[in-house]
């Protein structure tokens, strides 16, 4: 089983949908959790931190099933901006490295 | 500004010569992260510091590549007798504390590196 494993996409979605991303981690150690968008040919930026209460910011909502060793991320109302890839960020257990997964590529359409 | 900055925004060289990577971090950030990405790929992860030390080398793909960061802040990466498949975008990250304490990673803009 990979470290952070992502449907890579390409999920082609018009203006104004909802949707769903989902990542899947192994190592159940691990304490921190993250969304990061990435733009083409720039560096990821942070989106948000994803806690184990499940968190909402704005149209993004991130949630946590550390049974599972599953997280989501949820895009609501779709923007033409929000087009990049998303990628999902757990670390390597306590004070481990944070390992990024290959990341899923929206595109939003008008 | 106050973001985490790397130097040279860009580098070509020829296969054979070493290079040198520099990153500064946001000041009063411990951790610092060494990672690369290839055209349309993912990160690579290749080194992380703490402080000065370096608890996970465990991503640098072969003995060309070494790093220090000395001083607790500036890091180094150098990559000796460069290769062609050494070409990418080699992005720094640095975080406030060590990733258990839940924060994330703020990247720099990158080195683009082409090796002739």
């Amino acid at each position: 089983r990979k470290e952070v494993e992502q449907d890579p996409g390409p999920f082609n979605v018009p203006e104004g949908a909802t949707v769903a991303f989902n990542c899947t981690y192994s190592n159940s150690a691990s304490q921190s959790f993250f969304w990061y968008r990435q733009d083409c040919r720039k560096e990821p930026k942070l989106l948000m931190s994803v806690y184990s209460s499940g968190n909402e910011d704005g149209r993004f909502t991130a949630q946590l099933n550390r049974a599972s060793q599953y997280i989501s991320l949820l895009i609501r109302d779709s923007k033409l901006s929000d087009s990049a890839t998303y990628l999902c960020v757990v670390n390597k257990g306590w004070q481990g490295n944070l390992i990024f997964g290959k990341g899923t590529k929206l595109s939003v359409k008008p | 500004g106050a973001g985490v900055s790397q130097s040279p925004s860009n580098k070509v060289t020829e296969k054979g010569k070493d290079v040198e990577l520099r990153c500064d971090p946001i000041s009063g950030h411990t951790a610092l992260y060494w990672y690369r990405q290839s055209l349309g790929q993912g990160l690579e992860f290749l080194i992380y510091f703490q402080g000065n030390s370096a608890p996970d080398k465990s991503g640098l793909p072969s003995d060309r590549f070494s790093a220090e960061r000395t001083g607790g802040s500036v890091s180094t990466l150098t990559i000796q007798r460069t290769q062609q498949e050494d070409s990418a975008v080699y992005l720094c990250a640095s975080s406030p504390a060590g990733t258990g304490y839940n924060q994330p990673q703020h990247f720099g803009d990158g080195t683009r590196l082409s090796i002739l």
